[in-house]
């Protein structure tokens, strides 16, 4: 268990809908980073949020938004959902702002778009 | 921005044998490079890592090399074992000012170990 927590663990929905996915990230972890990772695919790097601040962006679509929230916890919302975003979603979340040090990710969400 | 190449996409061995994973990199300022292994459903989890004022580290069967000249660094895998199946992934980040650095990862290795 790496302390990390992701809401929900699956999710099913139409195109057009729109979803928000949920990180709770580790006890004492101030740095929230978003990963997208569509069938045997690499890691994406989405977005970095840092004690309530972004702080470096991805190839983020402008479709997709998050936040972080004053109790570190961070969302990520997908809206206008197309069929190629299907994919594995990871939150990360790491001790110091940048990422020199280990990234612990959670279990992920999986978005099936049908 | 950072390009990170990783080489092989799948690579099979026998048990026992070693493997070996290449990357590439592009941006000379990077300066930490971490390995992840994520096995089948299941999250990336750290297994080593290397920073660019060091060439070589080593934990138990695994080790990384690092040739900043080149910009390129390696996973050695010895003596593996069937619970090393999984796939693997390098990473570099980008030394930007504190706070604003970005991980990029390579696109994976599938690595089998054939009993």
């Amino acid at each position: 268990d790496s302390g990390v927590t992701q809401t929900p663990k699956h999710l099913i929905t139409a195109t057009g809908q729109r979803v928000t996915l949920r990180c709770s990230p580790r006890s004492g972890d101030l740095s929230v980073y978003w990963y997208q990772q569509s069938l045997d695919q690499g890691l994406q790097f989405l977005i970095q949020y840092y004690n309530g601040e972004e702080r470096a962006k991805g190839n983020i679509l402008e479709r997709f938004s998050a936040q972080q929230f004053p109790d570190l916890h961070s969302e990520l919302n997908l809206s206008s959902l197309e069929l190629g975003d299907s994919a594995l979603y990871f939150c990360a979340s790491s001790v110091v702002p940048g990422t020199t040090g280990e990234l612990f990710f959670g279990e992920g969400s999986r978005l099936t778009v049908l | 921005g950072e390009n990170v190449e990783q080489h092989p996409s799948t690579l099979s061995v026998q048990e026992g044998d070693s493997a070996v994973i290449k990357c590439t990199y592009s941006d000379s300022a990077s300066n930490y490079f971490p390995w992840y292994k994520q096995e089948l459903g299941k999250r990336p989890q750290l297994i080593i890592d290397i920073r660019s004022n060091v060439g070589e580290k080593k934990d138990q069967r695994i080790a990384v090399t690092l040739n900043k000249t080149a910009k390129h660094f390696s996973l050695h895998i010895t003596e593996t074992q069937p619970e090393d199946s999984a796939v693997y992934f390098c990473a570099g980040e980008q030394d930007a000012n504190f706070g604003n650095e970005k991980l990029t990862f390579g696109t994976g290795t599938r690595l089998t170990i054939i009993p």
